[in-house]
């Protein structure tokens, strides 16, 4: 099994719903990434999660805050969104976080309204 | 402040040619490069380099890597319909000196184009 699925693959939310996108891979890889991408521009780093404690997140608003339930698990939650934030978030994630190739999944749509 | 540049910003070729696609960084505690494709949703991965000089190859594809003069040039030989795609670029830097944290930092990516 090397694929990274998450779920929804397209989520239209409003301002004030509460939602959650969440990614699984089952290849033992022990670090995990949430990656943001506006149309025609290339991915952003959000969090990265390594062996289930948050190592890095470069500075994202608290009205998104990522989850790590276990090594196979990586939740982002979704609270009072702007629609600046639509986008296709993309979760990745790789065996550490040395120098090692990340799988990426195939993202999810957010829409906000 | 850390720079990926990724060149041409997009190509139009016919099945059948070669091109090369450029990256130039500028990234601090640098660990490697990593060419990724990107057709629809998820970019997949190509190659990661880490040392200079030494041409990674796959099928078509191949790429090597100059870290005196910071920059990677990715080949892609007898294009096919297949090929078009947003090809990324990104370097993975260390966060924490010595540690074992390191980031992605990806460049704006060079959209090709081949017409059969």
């Amino acid at each position: 099994d090397t694929e990274v699925t998450q779920t929804p693959k397209h989520l239209v939310m409003g301002m004030t719903n509460k939602k959650s996108l969440k990614c699984e891979q089952h290849m033992g890889h022990r670090a995990m990434y949430w990656y943001k991408q506006k149309a025609k521009k290339p991915p952003e780093l959000m969090f990265v999660y390594s062996y289930e404690k948050l190592s890095i997140n470069e500075s994202v608003p608290s009205r998104f805050s990522p989850e790590c339930p276990n090594s196979s698990l990586l939740n982002l939650h979704l609270h009072a969104l702007q629609p600046e934030d639509s986008a296709l978030y993309l979760c990745a994630s790789s065996f550490t976080q040395g120098s090692t190739e990340a799988f990426f999944g195939q993202g999810t749509r957010l829409t906000v309204v | 402040e850390d720079k990926v540049v990724q060149s041409p910003l997009s190509l139009v070729v016919h099945e059948g040619d070669t091109v090369t696609l450029n990256c130039s960084y500028e990234v601090t505690n640098f660990r490697s490069l990593l060419w990724y494709k990107q057709e629809k949703k998820a970019p997949t991965f190509l190659f990661m380099l880490t040392s200079s000089g030494i041409e990674k190859k796959s099928g078509r594809l191949s790429s090597i890597l100059d870290k005196k003069e910071l920059f990677s040039i990715l080949n892609i030989t007898a294009t096919q319909t297949g090929d078009s795609a947003v090809y990324l670029c990104a370097v993975e830097r260390g966060v924490n000196y010595g540690g074992a944290t390191n980031k992605l930092i990806f460049g704006t990516g060079t959209l090709l184009a081949v017409q059969p």
